[in-house]
């Protein structure tokens, strides 16, 4: 089965602090793992994934397979941050597209 | 071009009523997903269409929930004897294509709705 945890459902930073969002995984199978962001009032829509190795926003995730997890980083928080982060895990086989997403976690930068 | 478009973008009705979620897809999108989202919770999958067939229905909870796409663009979401523990955001997704064609680096992103917000009293 597959599961997707979000421990922290609310994250407050000060703007231009590191911030961390912590996201861990269980898969049997190769995981592909996504990061996806809703503004206020925006929909929900992809912010990074781990295959395409990118950096949005200033934002990173690194894949740890061994410790199973994708956390999200920013080195420096700006107050446009501030939103509802999901981690989300995507299926493999003919269920590809599948995604499973975690509790979420609600980010406030404050100025 | 226009996003995917979901009505309506509310719904009220009452415990044991027959309700019916439309979802217009991104032009050209042949994979449409459906999740639901309850209150505090992170969006769970429903249903996934490749065309006009379901290619993954393992997220419908009951019987009470149906999901069409009969001409491969326009998927309709028909929830009958609706209870109060249906109440949620009901999310749409469409992505170019869905299944995996052996290039991972080809995941076709989906792109989501605003959702459908259902009520039941």
């Amino acid at each position: 089965a597959q599961r997707v945890t979000q421990p922290e459902k609310l994250l407050s930073v000060f703007k231009g602090a590191p911030v961390e969002l912590k996201c861990n995984y269980s898969y049997s199978g190769s995981p592909e793992l996504f990061w996806y962001v809703q503004y206020s009032r925006q929909r929900l829509q992809l912010l990074l994934r781990h295959i395409s190795r990118e950096s949005i926003k200033g934002f990173t995730a690194d894949l740890n397979k061994g410790e199973t997890s994708f956390h999200l980083k920013k080195p420096f928080a700006q107050e446009e941050d501030s939103a509802m982060y999901y981690c989300a895990l995507g299926a493999g086989g003919t269920s590809y597209g599948k995604l499973t997403f975690g509790q979420g976690t609600i980010l406030t930068v404050h100025p | 071009g226009a996003g995917v478009s979901q009505t309506p973008s509310n719904k009220v009705t009452e415990k044991g009523k027959y309700v019916e979620l439309r979802c217009d897809p991104i032009s050209g999108h042949t994979a449409l997903y459906w999740y639901r989202q309850s209150l505090g919770q992170g969006p769970e999958f429903l249903i996934y269409f490749q065309g006009t067939g379901a290619a993954d229905d393992s997220g419908l909870p009951n019987d009470r929930f149906f999901a069409v796409r009969p001409e491969g663009s326009v998927s309709t979401l028909k929830i009958q004897r609706t209870e109060r523990g249906d109440s949620a955001v009901y999310l749409c997704a469409s992505s170019l294509r869905g299944v995996s064609l052996g290039d991972r680096s080809s995941y076709n992103e989906q792109f989501f709705g605003p959702g459908t917000r259902l009520t039941v009293l």
